[in-house]
């Protein structure tokens, strides 16, 4: 389809174990964000990527979540050392516009990541 | 720092009443403002945004909202809600200029029953 896409879905996690959740944003957009929404939350910024560029990172709660985008577009969010409070659902957005030039977000259907 | 705050966790409607979903944010500059509604199983999909211009902007499926500046407020109003408007809804800021992230307030569940 032509929306954003994240996989896995769903993953279940035993705490200290490493997770990778990949997104592949709509062709072309330049821009991507990651969000993290725990149970009864609004989505909660995460990390952006104007292309390759990580521009910025002050949302992400730990050194042991990590995000890259290489080629500027399929991005990868990993999580070192999984811990019960990194459960929640990890959402995936893109836009056309790059920074300082807004244009719409779409959202993935996020991976609902289950710490156990 | 920036907060949005929706006063209601959950709303109960029957159809075709009127609705009106409250979010006050807190910025001291420019915003844009957003609302964004998840349908059970489905993505985030934006309703409706406001940058500048008329305070009274109207989205799809029949739901408005109005920036009243001096409130900091983004209320989102339809008239005669559908049992298909089930749902969560989302406001959102993001600073104008800025690089896009938004700053979501916690939702509001819209049931409506038919």
């Amino acid at each position: 389809g032509a929306g954003v896409s994240q996989s896995p879905r769903y993953k279940v996690a035993k705490r200290g174990q490493d997770v990778a959740l990949r997104c592949d944003p709509i062709s072309g957009h330049v821009s991507l964000f990651w969000y993290q929404q725990a149970l009864g939350q609004g989505p909660e910024f995460l990390t952006y990527f104007q292309n390759e560029a990580q521009l910025d990172k002050s949302g992400l709660p730990s050194d042991r979540f990590f995000a890259e985008r290489p080629e500027g577009s399929v991005s990868t969010l990993k999580i070192q050392r999984t811990q019960q409070e990194d459960s929640a659902v990890y959402l995936c957005a893109s836009s056309l516009g790059g920074q300082g030039r807004y244009t719409e977000a779409f959202f993935g259907q996020g991976t609902r990541l289950t710490v156990v | 720092a920036q907060s949005v705050s929706q006063h209601n966790h959950h709303v109960i409607l029957s159809e075709a009443a009127s609705l009106e979903l409250g979010c006050n944010y807190s910025y001291g500059g420019t915003v844009n403002l957003f609302w964004y509604v998840q349908y059970p199983g489905q993505h985030l999909q934006l309703l409706l945004k406001y940058f500048s211009g008329d305070p009274l902007v109207k989205g799809i499926k029949g739901f408005e909202a109005e920036f009243i500046k001096s409130k900091f407020s983004f209320n989102l109003r339809k008239p005669s809600v559908q049992w298909s408007d089930t749902a969560e809804y989302f406001c959102a800021v993001n600073s104008w200029g800025s690089q896009g992230n938004l700053i979501f307030g916690k939702g509001t569940k819209l049931s409506v029953k038919p």
